[in-house]
């Protein structure tokens, strides 16, 4: 099994900044996801962050955007720059242990609101 | 991608079994089938998952079609915990392409009556 702590578990931000949010694991996994929930929706995949490698981007997301950084087997982090009301969402991080098609973990997930 | 087909609702009462369809008609032969719900105001948790034979666990029970273009989640007493949406999801077993991905659909959102 994996813990995931995702910090801070909620934020309300002002239009044209930045946010940060971490996800920490409690034991070391390659695969981590990060995904956007919008209000009332599912859950929809930005990206995924393997460590020693850049961040594929899905379809409809760009680094510059939203920035991912992997430094180690435990931790990473998402940004969301540039913000606007449109990305007001639920942002949730997710791992995988280093077996295929074993169950995934998700964190409790950060309620952003962009105002 | 592989897609999946769930009713958006479903009503239950308490301490009753509770069936949760999918249709996968699309289904690859190297396909599992994964379930996962999403309790209010949380990040989803792995229920159950399976290849082609019927499975059980603590939580569930997964019956597969013979034809695996079908399955259901089972619920065998529903209690008012059990109230979330349900995604049912194909993954590729060999953990790589396109259907690796965990993609959520619309699931179903269950309700448990007292």
């Amino acid at each position: 099994s994996a813990v995931i702590s995702q910090k801070p578990s909620r934020d309300i931000c002002q239009r044209g900044t930045s946010l940060t949010i971490q996800c920490q694991v409690d034991s070391q996994v390659t695969m981590m996801f990060w995904y956007r929930q919008q209000p009332g929706q599912s859950l929809t995949l930005i990206a995924t962050a393997n460590q020693g490698s850049e961040a594929t981007y899905e379809s409809g997301f760009v680094i510059d955007k939203f920035p991912i950084s992997r430094p180690n087997l435990t931790f990473s982090t998402l940004t969301v720059s540039n913000m606007s009301p449109e990305d007001s969402s639920i942002y949730l991080c997710s791992v995988e242990p280093d077996r295929v098609n074993t169950e995934a973990f998700f964190g409790q997930g950060t309620r952003l609101t962009v105002v | 991608d592989a897609k999946t087909t769930q009713p958006n609702s479903m009503e239950s009462n308490e301490e009753e079994p509770v069936h949760l369809p999918c249709n996968h008609s699309t289904i690859s032969g190297t396909d599992y089938i994964h379930w996962y719900r999403q309790l209010p105001s949380q990040g989803p948790e792995y229920v159950i998952h399976g290849l082609t034979s019927n499975v059980n666990n603590r939580m569930a029970s997964l019956a597969i079609a013979e034809d695996r273009k079908s399955s259901t989640l089972i619920l065998h007493r529903a209690t008012l915990r059990d109230a979330a949406v349900y995604y049912c999801i194909l993954r590729d077993r060999r953990g790589g392409g396109s259907n690796y991905k965990l993609t959520f659909g619309k699931g179903t959102l269950l309700t448990v009556n007292p």
